[in-house]
């Protein structure tokens, strides 16, 4: 069972590049976060999705689009990279059964340079 | 003002003591809270979570909330090197039914 996956671990961009962060989850969650991590900074989400076509922006949206076509995949796309946006991002899903702790389950992240 | 706020670290506290962490959150609407484990480059982990005023336990951990206070708070008792790592606090809102907001986490050492 391999949970949440999420592609590419690394990446490197130069400022003005473009690239799509993919993330596919095989628990069958409705629920599906982009966050990205800064030091000291916690988890700010950028997007979510509450279920396959619908999306909503979270914290930091600006400067991200992403795209929920099915239940599984998740992608979070960055079409003009600055360097603001080098960060650590994380994709997670969830259910949303309390008896379930409504825990989200994450992928192991994408460390993303923009130089 | 940040959404969900944490006391600033770094915490450190000898092996076998209690650590304490602390959140606070600014929307009134919240239902569910949660404590999340990160160690260095790794991803995040459920600890806690709770939905109602009062206490929980889970072994040596206890989750504390007060609604009215706004305030939730983790408790490690005979706390372990192992338990070195940042405690991230977590808040999803009633409003916005999937929104699940983090705060800033507190790193926390334990000496041996």
């Amino acid at each position: 069972n391999a949970g949440v996956t999420q592609t590419p671990k690394f990446q490197v961009l130069k400022t003005g590049q473009s690239m799509t962060l993919q993330c596919a989850q095989d628990m069958n969650h409705n629920s599906m976060y982009w966050y990205r991590q800064d030091p000291g900074m916690g988890l700010r989400l950028i997007y979510y999705s509450a279920s396959e076509g619908t999306t909503d922006k979270g914290e930091v949206p600006n400067g991200y689009n992403v795209s929920r076509l099915n239940k599984r995949e998740f992608s979070l796309r960055l079409e003009s990279a600055a360097p603001s946006q080098t960060s650590v991002y994380f994709c997670a899903s969830s259910t949303r059964d309390p008896s379930t702790n409504e825990k989200l389950f994450f992928g192991s992240g994408t460390q993303l340079s923009v130089l | 003002q940040k959404e969900v706020e944490q006391n600033s670290g770094p915490l450190s506290v000898p092996e076998g003591a209690i650590a304490s962490l602390n959140c606070t959150y600014s929307d009134r609407g919240s239902q569910s809270f949660f404590w999340y484990r990160q160690y260095s480059g790794k991803s995040p982990e459920l600890i806690m979570s709770i939905y109602s005023n009062g206490d929980k336990e889970d072994g040596r951990f206890t989750a504390q909330l007060n609604k009215a206070s706004q305030y939730v708070s983790l408790l490690i008792r005979d706390s372990q090197p192992s338990d070195s790592a940042t405690y991230l606090c977590a808040v999803k809102k009633k409003t916005s039914y999937d929104k699940v907001i983090f705060g800033p986490g507190t790193s926390l050492s334990v000496i041996p």
